[in-house]
């Protein structure tokens, strides 16, 4: 069983900030990894897919590398709308899916 | 407009059955296999279960195995999903999802969602 592990657990950012986030999977997954944005009470949105595809409509700000076990999520600048939990999941062996535990971005 | 709307959430005891579902629209549902994926108050995302687009093929979570059954209804564009021998640490929102590719896709990519339905499991 694949085991997804996000950090930091929560981050204290300032808008403008530049930010990234970390996924690390405990056996290879090669490119098969996804993030995802939730906002309280919403269901979570597609942000980047196959690590680093920006899905449609996502804002350049926002992108994604890595391979392996080890992947980043960047903002690349922060903005209010950017302060959400950030999920990574991972579908090494589909269609079983792994979600890490999510990195939650707060105002500073 | 692509849209998934869940129903059929709700509170029940214990041991007790209940079917949610998720009508679709905008797309062509028969092509796309499809997921359920739920949230625990507070808590983070867990997969719970797959289908085929043409539900030849069901795959689960190990903790819904045996209890939790999803199908699907092509020609009327649903998503069902039937949770039995429900328990407490069943409460949680349950969403319904799209895979981002049609046909024979092997893509555990989930993009589009529905809003969820909450389930509360409670004596």
């Amino acid at each position: 069983e694949i085991v997804m592990t996000q950090s930091p657990a929560t981050l204290s950012v300032s808008p403008g900030e530049r930010v990234t986030l970390s996924c690390r999977a405990s056996q290879n997954v090669n490119s098969n990894l996804v993030w995802y944005q939730q906002k309280p009470g919403q269901a979570p949105r597609l942000l980047i897919y196959d690590t680093s595809t920006t899905a449609t409509g996502v804002p350049a700000r926002f992108s994604g590398r890595g391979s392996g076990t080890e992947f980043t999520l960047t903002i690349s600048s922060l903005q209010s709308e950017d302060f959400a939990v950030y999920y990574c999941q991972s579908f090494n062996n589909w269609p079983w899916l792994t979600f890490g535990g999510g990195t939650k971005v707060e105002i500073k | 407009q692509v849209q998934l709307v869940e129903s059929g959430g709700g509170v029940v005891q214990p041991e007790k059955s209940l079917r949610l579902s998720c009508a679709t629209s905008g797309f062509r549902f028969s092509t796309y296999a499809m997921h359920w994926v739920r949230q625990a108050p507070g808590k983070g995302l867990e997969w719970l279960a797959a289908i085929w687009y043409d539900g030849g093929y069901q795959y689960y979570a190990d903790s819904v195995k045996g209890r939790f059954t999803i199908s699907r209804d092509n020609p009327k564009n649903t998503l069902h999903l039937q949770m039995d021998s429900l328990r407490v640490d069943d409460t949680a929102m349950y969403f319904c999802a799209r895979a981002n590719c049609s046909g024979h896709c092997y893509s555990g990519t989930l993009d589009i969602w529905g809003q969820g339905t909450m389930v509360t499991v409670s004596s």
